[in-house]
């Protein structure tokens, strides 16, 4: 099955600045790369996501890049602010049917005000 | 209903009790996931619904069970609960299975002593 890797598992940036969470996974025929957004005592929600026909997508401060050679992919957020603090998750699945979403281990980002 | 709701909210339980947990939604997803998180283990699938009808096994199942005799509901059982059981339990749905966004309830936050 499936296994998917995710770093850092804390990450701590300065307000403004740039912070950068790495996941990499196993199966070749994964397709679809969901990044999901947990605060606090609160739900996981989808905040971007990915599918393997495009190399990079962009929302505003969010930019997600994958590189289906290495199997990794990236979620890039620019300009940060103490609102994007939370624990981040990314996935990854195959479209193929109705298969089934693997999910990293999270990482906790804090942005220091 | 608006979305996709669980009870209870939080459930103290003691070990070798029978439990279930609730979910429901009204978005008319195909199909219906439960994960429990644990920290430093993100979240991890236990049984999964393509559609009414049908359930399959997720990455860790045993002592759980579940059913999707509707499309709207998808409780999960707890035979006999153990302290390993402790944790928070998600349902989440979608509509086109693992290749869609996931939506994902409030959580149920059990505790088995």
């Amino acid at each position: 099955g499936e296994n998917v890797e995710q770093h850092p598992s804390t990450l701590s940036v300065q307000e403004g600045d740039s912070a950068v969470i790495k996941c990499t996974y196993s199966d070749s025929a994964s397709n679809y790369f969901p990044w999901y957004k947990q605060e606090l005592g609160k739900r996981p929600q989808l905040i971007i996501d990915i599918r393997s026909n495009v190399g990079e997508k962009k929302d505003q401060r969010i930019a997600v890049t994958l590189n289906k050679t290495a199997k990794h992919f990236s979620l890039h957020i620019t300009e940060t602010q103490p609102e994007d603090s939370a624990v981040y998750f990314c996935a990854a699945s195959n479209s193929g049917g109705y298969q089934k979403v693997t999910f990293g281990t999270g990482t906790k980002l804090q942005v220091i005000p | 209903i608006a979305g996709i709701t669980q009870a209870p909210t939080s459930q103290i339980l003691a070990a070798g009790r029978r439990m279930t947990l609730r979910c429901t939604q009204d978005m008319r997803h195909n199909a219906m996931y439960w994960y429990r998180q644990d920290l430093g283990l993100g979240l991890r699938l236990i049984h999964y619904s393509n559609t009414a009808g049908t359930t399959g096994k997720g990455e860790v199942p045993d002592g759980y069970s579940v059913s999707r005799a509707n499309t709207d509901d998808f409780p999960l059982t707890l035979a006999s609960a153990v302290p390993s059981q402790t944790s928070v339990y998600f349902c989440a749905s979608s509509d086109r299975g693992g290749s869609d966004t996931q939506y994902f309830g409030p959580g149920t936050r059990l505790t088995v002593l």
